[in-house]
């Protein structure tokens, strides 16, 4: 079955610098991958959605790739910000179904 | 204004019980969910449903059940409540697209 896999370990990063979060799933390539934020005791907050036809998608400071030879999705920050910090979480979905898998997402520390 | 809502916020019960947590979406969606986060930060989809059709993730125990009296709502019966069971459960809505879910605040919910 499909999996979707993010580092589990915390990306720790200063400010101003551009954060990058990696998103790998395994088996077919999925149609559309999602990206996630989500804040201690909140639920995710979507935040951009990249098509498999898609190689880029951008959205003020955020970007995402979406490389189907390297089954990968970037996820970056520029100009990252404290504020920036929460856990970032991709999520997949394929074969006609608009129901995400997640993966278990990847916690952001930006320090001052 | 609460695109979308849940409650309640904690739910403390103990074993053997039955629970309920409910869930109104106002920004008019086809689709809803239910998720299940564990401590591990895992999102796992529960339950999707729309008025066509109800979704189940076929490792979900049948003492959970999903009841929607209107297209607005969707709220989640648990029957006899195991330890197991203690999580954080989303309930979540979207278009029937891929352009993201809009998720609720969670329900903490812990079973003694």
């Amino acid at each position: 079955s499909q999996k979707i896999e993010q580092n589990s370990e915390a990306l720790n990063i200063q400010e101003g610098k551009t954060a990058t979060l990696t998103c790998n799933y395994t088996n077919y390539s999925p149609a559309y991958l999602q990206w996630y934020r989500q804040d201690p005791g909140r639920g995710p907050v979507f935040l951009l959605l990249i098509r498999e036809n898609e190689k880029e998608k951008r959205k003020e400071r955020l970007k995402v790739t979406f490389d189907t030879t390297l089954k990968q999705s970037l996820f970056h920050i520029t100009a990252s910000q404290p504020a920036d910090s929460a856990t970032y979480l991709c999520a997949q979905a394929s074969g006609g179904s608009y129901i995400p898998t997640f993966g278990r997402g990847t916690s952001l520390i930006v320090h001052p | 204004d609460t695109a979308v809502s849940q409650t309640p916020k904690y739910l403390v019960t103990q074993m053997g019980n039955d629970k309920s947590i409910k869930c109104e979406q106002n920004l008019g969606h086809d689709t809803m969910y239910w998720y299940k986060q564990d401590s591990k930060k895992f999102l796992k989809i529960m339950f999707s449903y729309n008025n066509k059709e109800l979704i189940i993730n076929e490792t979900v125990p049948n003492r959970f059940s999903p009841k929607s009296p209107d297209k607005a709502h969707l709220n989640l019966h648990i029957n006899s409540l195991e330890l197991g069971d203690s999580a954080v459960y989303f309930c979540a809505s979207s278009q029937d697209s891929p352009d993201g879910q809009y998720f609720g605040p969670g329900t903490r919910l812990t079973v003694t």
